[in-house]
């Protein structure tokens, strides 16, 4: 079965330093990856996916992610953090071929102090 | 685009009522929808997958009698939630699939359920 893991529950950056939000991910077959972001009491909204080609995905409000197969990772990226980007993120892979479901991550909380 | 909503934001219901909750794709067609059940500080728990004009596919330990799901049309999925108790209250989040490029999902806003 496809899943993800999101080995970190809660990042802290310093607004204005480059961010890293981790995910790695295990499937049968080539990976649909997505990353989704979550604000308090609100729903997903869409970032970024990768289904092929370049391995740098670059997505909304500034954010990117790398696709590395060999590691079989796909870390959120910004090189600039704000505190606005503070929130609850989530990396998702889309279930076995043929399947629509999406398998989430755990999460990880990204807090960026002033 | 790719803008869906949930109708309503916050519920709360008395224990054994019924509670509907609406969720539209605004601005494209969905023949697939999905609803989430979130608990606090947790991940998105899939309870099923809603197509148009056919049964829904619930997930294993979700009571389809309990979260009738209906799919009339190709913007509009319902959840109800039927004979509400206490410990259904949660955060229900639907999504709408956006047939194409990896079928990317996009999410309301969410519906808070509490059920006194």
């Amino acid at each position: 079965a496809q899943s993800v893991a999101q080995p970190e529950d809660q990042v802290n950056v310093a607004e204005g330093n480059p961010l890293t939000v981790k995910c790695t991910y295990s499937v049968s077959g080539n990976p649909y990856l997505f990353w989704y972001v979550q604000y308090p009491n609100r729903g997903l909204q869409f970032l970024l996916k990768y289904i092929t080609g370049d391995n740098l995905v670059k997505g909304s409000y500034g954010f990117e992610a790398e696709f590395n197969k060999s590691q079989t990772s796909f870390h959120l990226k910004k090189p600039s953090a704000l505190v606005s980007d503070s929130a609850l993120y989530f990396c998702a892979v889309r279930d076995s071929p043929g399947f629509q479901k999406l398998v989430f991550g755990t999460g990880t909380r990204l807090l960026v102090s002033p | 685009g790719a803008v869906v909503s949930q109708h309503p934001s916050r519920v709360i219901c008395k224990s054994g009522t019924s509670v509907k909750i609406e969720c539209r794709s605004l601005d494209f067609q969905a023949t697939t929808m999905f609803w989430y059940r979130q608990f606090p500080k947790q991940s998105l728990m899939l309870m099923a997958t809603s197509n148009e004009g056919s049964k829904a596919t619930y997930e294993q330990g979700v009571e389809k009698d309990k979260f009738l799901i209906n799919h009339a049309s190709l913007t509009l999925s319902t959840l109800t939630v039927t004979s509400a108790h206490p410990e259904d209250s949660s955060f229900y989040i639907c999504s709408a699939r956006l047939a194409g490029e990896g079928d990317t999902q996009y999410f309301g806003p969410g519906t808070r359920l509490t059920v006194l």
